[in-house]
């Protein structure tokens, strides 16, 4: 158990649709980093947020934006989904400050569009 | 941007045999090169990093080497169990705010 959390772990919905996915950083982890896994795009980075405020932005379509609250759980909206939105959207944790990032999986949501 | 290429996506391998993944990477500002197993439907798990100013780091039957002036960093794994079978994948950053840059991965396979 990496001490981050995901919820919910699996969301069916619909094209058109627009979803939610929350996550919840290690205690003492200030960044959170969202990324897609696929099948054939593989993992990809979308986007960082650190303290509250983004910090870097990866392969993010507009339709799809994030944020980190105050207590630094982070969620990120996906809308207007499509067939190819289906994937694993993992988050990530790290302490920020250091020179380098450890980055701390959590267990994954799992879209599926239908 | 960064552009990581990793070979092999399969590799097979007797059990007790070593295994060797490698990586290349075209940023030369990426300082930070971790290694993370998947296994299936799971989540991706930190294995081992290696930095910038290090050649060469191990940790029981894992080793990583990197080599700046080539921009490639390899795994190595000794010894390899059935429960090494998975993903693997490498990245790159440039640390900092930096999100990292997978590889495509590599299906690691422990023949009994």
């Amino acid at each position: 158990d990496s001490g981050v959390t995901q919820t919910p772990k699996h969301l069916i919905t619909a094209t058109g649709q627009r979803v939610t996915l929350r996550c919840s950083p290690r205690s003492g982890d200030l960044s959170v980093y969202w990324y897609q896994q696929s099948l054939d795009q593989g993992l990809q980075f979308l986007i960082q947020y650190y303290n509250g405020e983004e910090r870097a932005k990866g392969n993010i379509l507009e339709r799809f934006s994030a944020q980190q609250f105050p207590d630094l759980h982070s969620e990120l909206n996906l809308s207007s989904l499509e067939l190819g939105d289906s994937a694993l959207y993992f988050c990530a944790s790290s302490q920020q400050g250091a020179p380098y990032n450890e980055q701390f999986f959590g267990p994954g949501t799992r879209l599926t569009v239908l | 941007g960064e552009n990581v290429e990793q070979h092999p996506s399969t590799l097979s391998v007797q059990e007790g045999d070593s295994a060797v993944i490698k990586c290349t990477y075209s940023d030369s500002a990426s300082n930070y090169f971790p290694w993370y197993k998947q296994e299936l439907g799971k989540r991706p798990q930190l294995i081992i990093d290696i930095r910038s100013n290090v050649g060469e780091k191990k940790d029981q039957r894992i080793a990583v080497t990197l080599n700046k002036t080539a921009k490639h960093f390899s795994l190595h794994i000794t010894e390899t169990q059935p429960e090494d079978s998975a993903v693997y994948f490498c990245a790159a950053s440039r640390g900092g705010a930096d999100g990292l840059t997978f590889g495509k991965g590599t299906h690691l396979i422990i023949q009994p």
